[in-house]
């Protein structure tokens, strides 16, 4: 069984660009959620997708945005990024979306912004 | 809003000996999910042990066990026979029954960075 896959593992952009991260969920997994963890905090709620719709979102403005293909894999898209937007950006996958499910994360992509 | 704090940046325990890390929590519901999950330095989330708030027995995992206070909020984490590979940083989780207001998400408290001496 093949666990929760993310990619890249690290990313450099400058201000202002644009990065997409991307996530394949474990396999019979159908709820996806995304996390920010900035250096030396626990992660912070980005949103989550279920079924190919998002299913809940967390305190980050619009310019984080995202998708869930049919196979439940699914992309991190940041639009203008900032400064504060480095950080590890974490995926996990569950079975489903409720709050019984234990998430499953991958390794995380790294992103620095400069 | 619920919230997770975690009072201990640090903590250390010799080799083969018995650590607790601490956790409370703020919540006004009566039914929830606790974590704790482990981060070495390869970055990935582990997960290392889960309770049920209406499960009044303890979770264990091996040589993990929680003390789970509902009424004061607590959710300490023990383990023993502390091992070199157990070295990492130590993060407790909140989670609401479907139809909580949180929208299905892990509020997570800042981490104990946890150090193991040979």
């Amino acid at each position: 069984e093949t666990g929760v896959t993310q990619s890249p593992t690290h990313l450099i952009k400058t201000r202002g660009q644009q990065v997409t991260l991307r996530c394949s969920s474990q396999s019979g997994h159908n709820t996806v959620s995304w996390y920010q963890q900035a250096l030396g905090q626990g992660p912070q709620f980005i949103f989550q997708y279920y079924r190919e719709e998002e299913n809940g979102r967390g305190n980050f403005p619009p310019r984080f945005s995202g998708l869930q293909f049919p196979n439940y894999s699914s992309e991190l898209n940041v639009n203008a990024l900032e400064l504060d937007d480095s950080a590890l950006y974490l995926c996990a996958s569950s079975p489903g979306r409720g709050g019984q499910e234990t998430q499953y994360f991958g390794p995380g992509t790294r992103l620095l912004v400069l | 809003a619920q919230t997770v704090t975690q009072s201990q940046p640090e903590m250390s325990v010799q080799e083969a000996e018995t650590v607790t890390l601490s956790c409370t929590y703020d919540t006004s519901e009566s039914d929830y999910y606790l974590f704790w999950y482990k981060q070495p330095p390869s970055r990935q989330m582990i997960l290392v042990i889960r309770q049920e708030a209406y499960k009044q027995q303890n979770a264990t995992e091996n040589r993990f066990s929680v003390n789970f206070q509902k009424a004061a909020k607590s959710f300490s984490l023990k383990i023993s026979d502390s091992q070199l590979g157990d070295a990492a940083m130590y993060f407790c989780a909140y989670r609401s029954l479907p139809g909580g207001d949180s929208n299905y998400q892990l509020i997570w408290g800042a981490g104990t960075k946890l150090i193991i001496k040979p």
